[in-house]
């Protein structure tokens, strides 16, 4: 599986914009970017995913480059129950694992 | 809708004893996973299902564990004999899909500590 690099933490302030980026320079072209969440005490939590183009949902949007080799996940208005360790997981078509790598804690700030 | 249910929340129990974790997949769910969860590893994958069958078990640490799913409703993670070294908190997960498109849904999980 190609690996992720995601910075190992980051803080934000309520109410304001986060974007939380990850680069995988080693995508191939089958790869689906995948991102979730583990919020304290709770298991991991589907965010969001995507191929090649941009995608938006109820919780979050994510911000895939052309080349793919970075994605950017956005979180339109940080609350803090948004405090959490977000994973940036790369799977290939067919694939059933998800591999998950040390993510970025979010720290939010009332 | 009821989400995956895991049983026990928390387990407690001395070395050598043999220790069991429940899971209960999303009805409809046809994949499901078992992850284990430590402060040096990280989420790991043990083992997952398809259709009740073992499909991928390279992540299971040793003999001492094993996985059954006897129905599409039921999944156990059995340990025997226990070792500190098995104290994490495990996750069971279940999908529709494929992980390329399907999002696995997780369990609260169950807290293991092996005295």
């Amino acid at each position: 599986d190609a690996k992720t690099t995601q910075p190992n933490s980051m803080e934000s302030n309520e109410e304001e914009p986060v974007h939380l980026p990850c680069n995988h320079s080693t995508i191939s072209g089958t790869d689906y970017i995948h991102w979730y969440r583990q919020l304290p005490s709770q298991g991991p939590e589907y965010v969001i995913h995507g191929l090649t183009s941009n995608v938006n949902n109820r919780m979050a949007s994510l911000a895939i480059a052309e080349d793919r080799k970075s994605s950017t996940l956005i979180l339109h208005r940080a609350t803090l129950r948004d405090a959490a360790v977000y994973y940036c997981i790369l799977t290939s078509w067919g694939a059933q694992k998800l591999v998950f790598g040390q993510g970025t804690r979010l720290t939010i700030n009332p | 809708d009821a989400g995956v249910i895991q049983s026990p929340r928390h387990e407690v129990t001395e070395m050598g004893q043999e220790v069991t974790l429940r899971c209960k997949p999303i009805s409809g769910h046809d994949y499901l996973f078992w992850y284990r969860q430590t402060m040096m590893r990280g989420l790991e994958l043990l083992i997952y299902f398809n259709n009740n069958v073992p499909i991928d078990d390279s992540g299971m640490p040793e003999d001492r564990f094993s996985a059954k799913m006897p129905n599409a409703s039921f999944s156990t993670l059995k340990i025997q004999p226990s070792e500190p070294r098995d104290s994490a908190v495990y996750f069971c997960a279940s999908s529709t899909g494929t992980g390329s498109l399907q999002p696995q849904h997780f369990g609260d999980g169950t807290r293991l500590s092996i005295l």
